[in-house]
């Protein structure tokens, strides 16, 4: 089964500074995306990108998709102290996002004002 | 902005006993899921949900787990006999084609 898994680290930033979180799967996927959860909170949907897609952009963030690697990178550009929460990849195999979601660990950013 | 939303938002049952949690997803969406997370684990798919049936489930969704849509807006998450490792958070979603909105969840405490 698809499985994300995010880079293992816990990132600490200043304000201002950019955030760079990685994820790698192991299968073949349709869709990846990225979920923010803020401490004791639900999951809050970020960007989906497909994989036929190279780099999708949102606002502040920026993922990246590699399909030949298995793997994704989520940039937030010019942090800010409200970014502060666990960053979650989820993959899909279906071209929708309406089947099951396979999620990596998470990884925990805190930004410092 | 449209949201799911979750009740209790914290459950607190002995081993043996069994609970629901309910959930009113999107008013217009059609897909609806649950999800779990025990404490420091990653988010796990428990069970899709659509036109009326179960459209896929994992390992995890044995027969000690049952799901409903009762009505037009709840969908509620039954466990039949809990037990101490189904303490977790448990999560609701609901989706249109393509993206699944999370409700902020439940978290089921067996003692």
């Amino acid at each position: 089964s698809q499985q994300g898994e995010e880079d293992p680290q816990a990132l600490s930033i200043q304000e201002g500074e950019n955030a760079t979180m990685n994820c790698s799967y192991k299968t073949s996927i349709n869709n990846l995306q990225w979920y923010r959860q803020n401490s004791g909170r639900g999951l809050v949907h970020l960007i989906l990108i497909r994989s036929n897609e190279r780099e999708k952009h949102s606002g502040r963030l920026r993922v990246t998709l590699d399909t030949s690697k298995k793997s994704s990178s989520l940039l937030i550009t010019a942090s800010r102290a409200a970014d502060t929460a666990s960053y979650f990849c989820a993959t899909g195999d279906a071209y929708y996002g309406n089947n099951r979601l396979a999620f990596g660990k998470g990884n925990q950013v805190v930004v410092i004002p | 902005e449209p949201e799911v939303t979750q009740t209790p938002s914290h459950q607190v049952t002995q081993m043996g006993q069994e609970v629901i949690l309910r959930c009113v997803p999107i008013s217009n969406h059609l897909y609806f899921y649950w999800y779990r997370q025990i404490l420091g684990q990653k988010v796990e798919f428990l069970v899709s949900f659509y036109n009326n049936e179960i459209s896929e489930k994992s390992e995890i969704f044995d027969d000690q787990f049952s799901v409903e849509r009762p009505d037009g807006s709840n969908f509620t998450l039954k466990i039949r006999s809990t037990k101490l490792e189904d303490s977790a958070m448990y999560f609701c979603a609901s989706s249109d084609l393509n993206i699944q909105y999370f409700g902020a969840g439940t978290r089921l405490s067996v003692l």
